[in-house]
């Protein structure tokens, strides 16, 4: 069965600091990518998605991710975290057959002031 | 804004009851997902719809149905209640299945308390 995970459950940065959240997929075939965030008490929305060409992709805020096939990745990162910041952020797969919207379990970040 | 519209809000009822969950995708949206969020299961995926026909179902229990209506608009009716059915109940709704427009946008979701 397909999965993502997001081996990174809770994250504690000071401001300023550089951030790499993990995402692992596993489905053999062709994929879309995305990673969203959830403000606390806000519904889940979009950082930035890949579906095809340049593996770096840049979302809002700053954020990016890359995208390596081979490794079944597409971990987010971004340079300088901002109090802001503190959300729970979630990996999203989408097979290309269309069926399903697979989400890991979820990283939680805490910055710290 | 997302453009995904759920009502209510908030429920609050008594276990063994039903209630029904509404969600209006945004426009030109033809697929539906409904997914329940609760602090230890994460963000569980019941089930999605494509245009009026179920395209895909996840862990949604079997006291749980959901279905799409001609006019897109999407319910999810959850009967016998129970106290672990307490969650955030998010409908999430996309253009297409897959590609470029195949991002899902969250409703606010509906909190459902059952005491």
């Amino acid at each position: 069965a397909q999965s993502v995970s997001q081996h990174n459950h809770h994250v504690i940065l000071s401001e300023a600091a550089s951030l790499e959240l993990g995402c692992n997929y596993s489905y053999g075939g062709t994929v879309n990518l995305f990673w969203y965030v959830q403000y606390p008490g806000q519904h889940l929305q979009l950082l930035l998605k890949y579906f095809s060409g340049d593996p770096l992709v840049k979302g809002i805020k700053g954020f990016e991710a890359e995208f390596i096939k081979s490794k079944f990745s597409f971990n987010l990162r971004k340079p300088s975290v901002q109090w802001s910041d503190t959300a729970e952020y979630f990996c999203a797969v989408t097979p290309n057959t269309g069926n399903q919207f697979y989400f890991g379990t979820g990283t939680s970040l805490t910055v710290i002031p | 804004d997302s453009g995904v519209t759920q009502t209510p809000k908030h429920l609050i009822t008594a276990t063994g009851q039903r209630v029904t969950l509404r969600c209006s995708p945004r426009s030109g949206d033809l697929s539906v997902y409904w997914y329940q969020q609760s602090l230890d299961q994460g963000l569980q995926f019941l089930i999605q719809y494509y245009n009026g026909e179920e395209r895909a179902k996840g862990n949604i229990l079997e006291r749980f149905s959901a279905q799409q209506f001609p006019d897109l608009h999407s319910e999810l009716n959850l009967s016998s209640l129970e106290l672990g059915d307490s969650a955030l109940y998010f409908c999430a709704s996309s253009v297409a299945l897959t590609g470029p427009d195949s991002e899902a946008f969250f409703g606010q979701g509906t909190r459902l308390t059952v005491v």
